[in-house]
């Protein structure tokens, strides 16, 4: 099966600019989840989306982060505006559903690095 | 979800077995241990989980001890492309109708060296 797929893979943005990051999803997965990675930790929970409906976003800053799963599929987060603390790898992962589906649990994208000047 | 204590990085030599500890003290009865690794430039990516018996698949075999307090991930001929950081994380299971999110934490950098 064809893997969940992110663009763009990099993406270099002045503060205060916006900027936007695209996840597809493996097919028939309802489940998506946005990660930020900042350099030398572990991935961090952003927002998690069961089909189209928000089902845990407590550690997004909604003050400049947004994210939308219209029609359940793909998803976008977005950033308005961006600060250099933002600076970090985005990774979209996706499951069958909120218990982790299969044994195999969440399948990551390979991600967004984003850099912040 | 329970925390769990990872050494921050370890060196092995190619070709020999990759034993790689953790700590859950404070886990639950319904916790599975999971482990993922990431490999530079990419995503997290599964490797094996169990509960309380021993499992092993293609890739690697978990060894959970009796209390359940600790595992060690067993990579039994380390390749150079098992350099990656690998992440031990606990959380409830696949038991259906609760939302089970993974939390990472810094994970430990196995370094195969030749």
């Amino acid at each position: 099966e064809a893997g969940v797929a992110q663009s763009p893979r990099y993406k270099i943005i002045e503060k205060r600019q916006s900027v936007a990051f695209w996840c597809n999803p493996i097919s028939g997965h309802a489940t998506l989840y946005w990660y930020q990675q900042i350099l030398g930790q572990g991935p961090k929970l952003l927002i998690q989306f069961q089909n189209n409906g928000v089902v845990d976003d407590s550690q997004l800053p909604k003050d400049r982060f947004s994210a939308e799963r219209l029609k359940g599929v793909d998803s976008t987060l977005k950033i308005q505006p961006a600060k250099l603390e933002d600076s970090a790898v985005y990774l979209c992962a996706s499951s069958l559903n909120m218990a982790g589906g299969t044994n195999y649990g969440y399948t990551f994208g390979s991600g967004t690095r984003l850099t912040v000047v | 979800d329970a925390k769990t204590t990872q050494p921050p990085s370890m060196d092995c030599a190619e070709g020999r077995a990759a034993n790689l500890p953790c700590n859950h003290s404070t886990i639950s009865g319904n916790e599975y241990v999971y482990w993922y690794r990431q490999i530079h430039s990419q995503g997290p990516q599964y490797i094996i989980h169990g509960l309380k018996n021993n499992e092993t698949n293609e890739m690697a075999s978990l060894i959970i001890t009796e209390d359940r307090k600790s595992s060690t991930l067993i990579l039994p001929h380390a390749t150079l492309r098992d350099t990656a950081v690998y992440y031990c994380i606990v959380r409830v299971g696949n038991s259906g109708g609760s939302n089970y999110k993974l939390t990472f934490g810094k994970g430990t950098l196995l370094t195969v060296n030749p």
